[in-house]
C-alpha cells in the first residue's frame, strides 16, 4: 500500500511491496531533514537525510524526496520487509547563526503483513 | 547499538521533586541534544549543547536545564516535576553543533506520580 501527498498515522503494507511515508514540514527556512525509524522500546534510529538544496537522495532500499514548494517530504522503502515494521518520523532542522531548532513530525506506524 | 548510553533506564518521582538524567555521547561526538517523547507522540526538542554551551532550545520552561561536561557527556535536570513531565527522555549525540546525523540512546522512562 502507499499514500501519496497525505500524512497517515498508520500504514499497512504487504511484505515485498514498496512503501511511501509522507510528512509535511512547517518551516520554509529549514535546511536539513532526516528520517528516523523507532522500534518499540528503543530510541529513534537514523535512516537517511537530505539537505534543502537537493530534491532526492537514495540509500540502501530507501529514497527520500523533498518538495520545498509544498513543504513536503517522503520516504520510500523498496521491497518492504517484516523488520521494517516500526514508527517512522521525519525531522526538520532550522539553523541560523547560533540558533538551532529541530522538530519531529507526528510519526507513521508501519505494519508489514506477511 | 549507537554507543549513546543513558541512565537510569527507568525512574519514578513524585510531583514537586527534582530529577537528573545522564547521557554519555558516542565516542568522538561533541554535541548532545535532549528530547521529551510522550506516549504515542514524536520527540520534542528540549535543547542542544555544543562544546559545553547551549546553542539551541525548544519550547520548554526554564525548570528544564542542562549541562555538558568537558568529556561531552551531559545531564538533563528538571525541577518542580509535574505530572505532565512523565515521558521518555531521549538523548542524542552528533559530530558537530549542526546537529546532523543524530544518534539516539534508548532513553530514560520517567514517571511522575
Amino acid at each position: 500500500g502507499e499514500s501519496v501527498g497525505l500524512h497517515l498515522p498508520t500504514l499497512s503494507v504487504q511484505e515485498g511491496d514498496n512503501s511511501i511515508i509522507n510528512c509535511a514540514y512547517s518551516n520554509s527556512a529549514s535546511d536539513y531533514f532526516i528520517w528516523y525509524k523507532q522500534e518499540s522500546g528503543k530510541g529513534p534510529q537514523f535512516i537517511i537525510d537530505i539537505r534543502s538544496n537537493m530534491d532526492k537522495r537514495q540509500g540502501q532500499r530507501v529514497t527520500v524526496l523533498l518538495n520545498k514548494t509544498v513543504k513536503h517530504l517522503s520516504l520510500q522503502i523498496a521491497a518492504t520487509q517484516p523488520g521494517d515494521s516500526a514508527v517512522y518520523f521525519c525531522a526538520e532542522i532550522f539553523r541560523y547563526s547560533n540558533d538551532y531548532k529541530l522538530s519531529f513530525g507526528a510519526g507513521t506506524t508501519v505494519t508489514v503483513r506477511a | 547499538e549507537t554507543g549513546v548510553t543513558q541512565s537510569p533506564t527507568h525512574l519514578i518521582k513524585t510531583r514537586g521533586q527534582q530529577v537528573t538524567l545522564r547521557c554519555s555521547s558516542q565516542s568522538g561526538h561533541n554535541t548532545v541534544s535532549w528530547y521529551q517523547q510522550a506516549l504515542g507522540q514524536g520527540p520534542q526538542f528540549i535543547f542542544q549543547y555544543y562544546r559545553e554551551e547551549e546553542n539551541g532550545r525548544g519550547n520548554f520552561p526554564p525548570r528544564f536545564s542542562g549541562l555538558q561536561f568537558p568529556n561531552y557527556s551531559s545531564e538533563l535536570n528538571v525541577n518542580a516535576l509535574e505530572l505532565d513531565d512523565s515521558a521518555l527522555y531521549l538523548c542524542a549525540s552528533s559530530l558537530s553543533g549542526l546537529g546532523e546525523k543524530l544518534f539516539f540512546g534508548s532513553g530514560t522512562q520517567l514517571s511522575v506520580l
